[in-house]
């Protein structure tokens, strides 16, 4: 079954730090697919970014970068210089191909980023 | 565009009584989630349909659980009757296409059950 692991339950920085958030999965897939989720403080739930597992090209988006090795089974998620806007609950989520649509969310890891 | 809208925001009721939770997903989207999200569970698939048609419920708690989707536009989540326990955060989604596709999520409702 998928399986993900979030170990950081919270985080807390200074602005202007970077910062990187660990996502450990397990999967018996051969294809599957891991997203980034952000939830803010008002509660909404915002995609970041979505890779299946035949694209281990890093991705960069701004401050924002992910880092996909499939060696390590990890796709751990980097910002660069902190805001204190960045400040919430980031979500990794596994997605199997065989498993029709059971995402399955890690526990989440809270980032603080102090002024 | 229109991302997913949840109604109400904020429910409280007394334990017994029917709740009802509104969802419409973003226009041409052919999937639509139902999530729960608890401190002590986290995000917890409850039900999904594709095109209209439920596929999966396996997450469905109980019976006093039931959702349908009439229409490509809309769906709702019935707890019948509701319990102390089923006070969460619950969260529409919807995709376009299934597996490996993103899901955009509304803002939640946040139910609270006396």
């Amino acid at each position: 079954a998928q399986k993900v692991t979030q170990a950081q339950t919270e985080i807390s920085v200074v602005e202007k730090e970077d910062v990187t958030l660990d996502c450990v999965y397990e999967t018996r897939d051969t294809t599957y697919y891991l997203f980034w989720y952000k939830q803010p403080p008002s509660g909404e739930l915002v995609f970041l970014i979505r890779r299946n597992s035949f694209d281990e090209q890093n991705e960069i988006s701004g401050r924002y970068s992910w880092n996909f090795q499939k060696s390590t089974s990890s796709f751990n998620f980097t910002i660069t210089a902190s805001q204190v806007v960045d400040s919430a609950v980031y979500f990794c989520a596994l997605s199997e191909a065989g498993n029709n649509n059971d995402m399955r969310f890690g526990a989440g890891t809270r980032l603080t980023v102090k002024p | 565009d229109a991302g997913v809208i949840q109604s109400p925001r904020h429910e409280v009721t007394e334990m017994g009584q029917e709740v009802t939770l509104r969802c419409k997903p973003i226009s041409g989207h052919d999937y639509l989630f139902w999530y729960r999200q608890t401190m002590m569970r986290g995000l917890e698939l409850l039900i999904y349909f594709n095109n209209n048609v439920p596929i999966d419920d396996s997450g469905m708690p109980e019976d006093r659980f039931s959702a349908k989707m009439p229409n490509a536009s809309f769906s709702t989540l019935k707890i019948q009757p509701s319990e102390p326990r089923d006070s969460a955060v619950y969260f529409c989604a919807s995709s376009f296409g299934g597996n490996g596709q993103p899901q955009h999520f509304g803002d939640g409702t946040r139910l609270s059950i006396l």
